[in-house]
């Protein structure tokens, strides 16, 4: 089955810094990557996602990019605020949206 | 539109019980999915669900989890005979379709599950 391994589990960025979180997947099948933010007690927010026939996306101080070459995919944060402090988990399915494989998620940190 | 509902958002249960979680999804949303969330670690899939039908259960324990979308009221998700190691928190997920576009799967807010 897939495997979603992400990077680092830890982020400590100082306000106005960049932010990059980098996930690789198993299954050359797989074809919709989200990206989700969870704030402590709460549910993952879906913040954005990319399919396989495209190679960036970004919407606003996010971006996505993805390697199907090299099975991996990364989240930018540009620009980083406090209230971005959270975990950011990265996921990845063969099946549209049917069934997702998490990462193990990000914890970022914005210290102002 | 609220969004997904789950009920209830706390639920403390003792070794032995049942425990029963609901899952009301969006409206328009006939694609019902269930993840669990242990502390401090990312969400597993559990089961997928349309309405009346099992789409894939491929990440349910083989005893004591079962889950159902009837035709009419919400999503269940059944731990029968809880262990300490269920408490967990349970999250589903809805979405228009199961694949292709109009796809984006929204959560609910969980429910957390402890057991005694």
């Amino acid at each position: 089955g897939e495997n979603v391994e992400q990077h680092p589990s830890t982020l400590s960025v100082q306000e106005g810094d960049s932010a990059v979180i980098k996930c690789t997947y198993s299954d050359s099948a797989s074809n919709y990557f989200p990206w989700y933010k969870q704030e402590l007690g709460k549910r993952p927010q879906l913040i954005i996602d990319i399919r396989s026939n495209v190679g960036e996306k970004k919407d606003q101080r996010i971006a996505v990019t993805l390697n199907k070459t090299a099975k991996h995919f990364s989240l930018h944060i540009t620009e980083t605020q406090p209230e971005d402090s959270a975990v950011y988990f990265c996921a990845a399915s063969n099946k549209g949206w049917g069934k997702l494989q998490f990462g193990a998620g990000t914890q970022v940190v914005v210290t102002p | 539109n609220a969004g997904v509902m789950q009920n209830p958002r706390h639920l403390v249960r003792r070794r032995g019980q049942e425990a029963r979680l609901r899952c009301s999804p969006m409206k328009g949303h006939s694609h019902v999915y269930w993840y669990r969330q242990l502390p401090e670690e990312g969400l597993k899939f559990m089961v997928y669900l349309q309405k009346e039908n099992i789409i894939d259960e491929s990440g349910m324990p083989k005893e004591r989890f079962s889950a159902e979308f009837p035709k009419e009221g919400p999503s269940i998700l059944r731990i029968q005979q809880v262990v300490r190691g269920d408490s967990a928190a349970y999250f589903c997920a809805s979405s228009q379709a199961g694949t292709g576009t109009n796809t984006e799967a929204f959560f609910g807010q969980g429910t957390r599950l402890t057991v005694v």
